[in-house]
């Protein structure tokens, strides 16, 4: 069965400094990840996704995300936190077989000026 | 293309009345799913579609029945709404699969009394 484990419910981090999200996933065979964004009383805005190509995935402002296959991690960062980042993220598994999107509980990242 | 819209954007109901929810995507998705949100636990799967005519259960199925009767209308009905169904629900599309990157509706806030 597959699963996504957010391992953070809450992160803050500082203007211009790292952020890290981290996300370990369970899953029978070859999955699909994703991140998604959730801004305050909004919807969700896709970040990037893995689907079996380059294990480095690039999303939008500034996220990447490395598929590490032997941890079962799939973590999300970026090299310099902005105040527009403060948002809540939520990690994703998906298999083709069970046609099921997992989530993850989410982690809600805060950003100090 | 409006993408995929959802109404209303807010309902209160009472405890045993009943509703349902609209979701219509104009993109040719073949699948389609609802989700409920709720502090701390992320979004979870209620049911899910992958053509017209062909539905299934997600993780929390009770209380709710869907029908897909159209490409582009995927309906939640709550038979007689519970306090327990009070949430944020989202609808959400993607061309083939769960391994396709989702699109999401703005969501319902529903409150149950």
């Amino acid at each position: 069965a597959q699963s996504v484990t957010q391992l953070d419910s809450h992160v803050s981090v500082s203007e211009g400094t790292p952020v890290l999200l981290r996300c370990n996933y369970s899953s029978s065979y070859s999955p699909s990840l994703f991140w998604y964004v959730q801004h305050p009383n909004k919807g969700l805005q896709l970040l990037l996704k893995y689907t079996s190509a380059a294990t480095l995935v690039k999303g939008i402002n500034g996220f990447e995300a490395e598929f590490k296959k032997s941890e079962t991690s799939f973590h999300l960062t970026k090299p310099s936190a902005h105040m527009s980042d403060a948002a809540e993220y939520f990690c994703v598994v998906s298999e083709l077989i069970t046609y099921k999107y997992i989530f993850g509980t989410g982690t809600r990242l805060k950003v100090l000026a | 293309n409006a993408g995929v819209t959802q109404t209303p954007k807010f309902q209160v109901l009472k405890t045993g009345q009943s509703m349902t929810l609209q979701c219509a995507q104009d993109m040719n998705h073949e699948y389609m799913s609802w989700y409920r949100q709720d502090p701390g636990m992320g979004l979870r799967l209620i049911h899910y579609s992958v053509g017209a005519g062909i539905t299934d259960q997600g993780e929390v199925p009770n209380g709710y029945n869907v029908s897909r009767s159209t490409t582009e209308d995927f309906p939640l009905r709550l038979l007689s709404a519970a306090p327990s169904q009070t949430s944020v629900y989202f609808c959400a599309s993607s061309y083939t699969q769960s391994t396709d990157t989702q699109y999401f509706g703005p969501g319902t806030r529903l409150t149950v009394l």
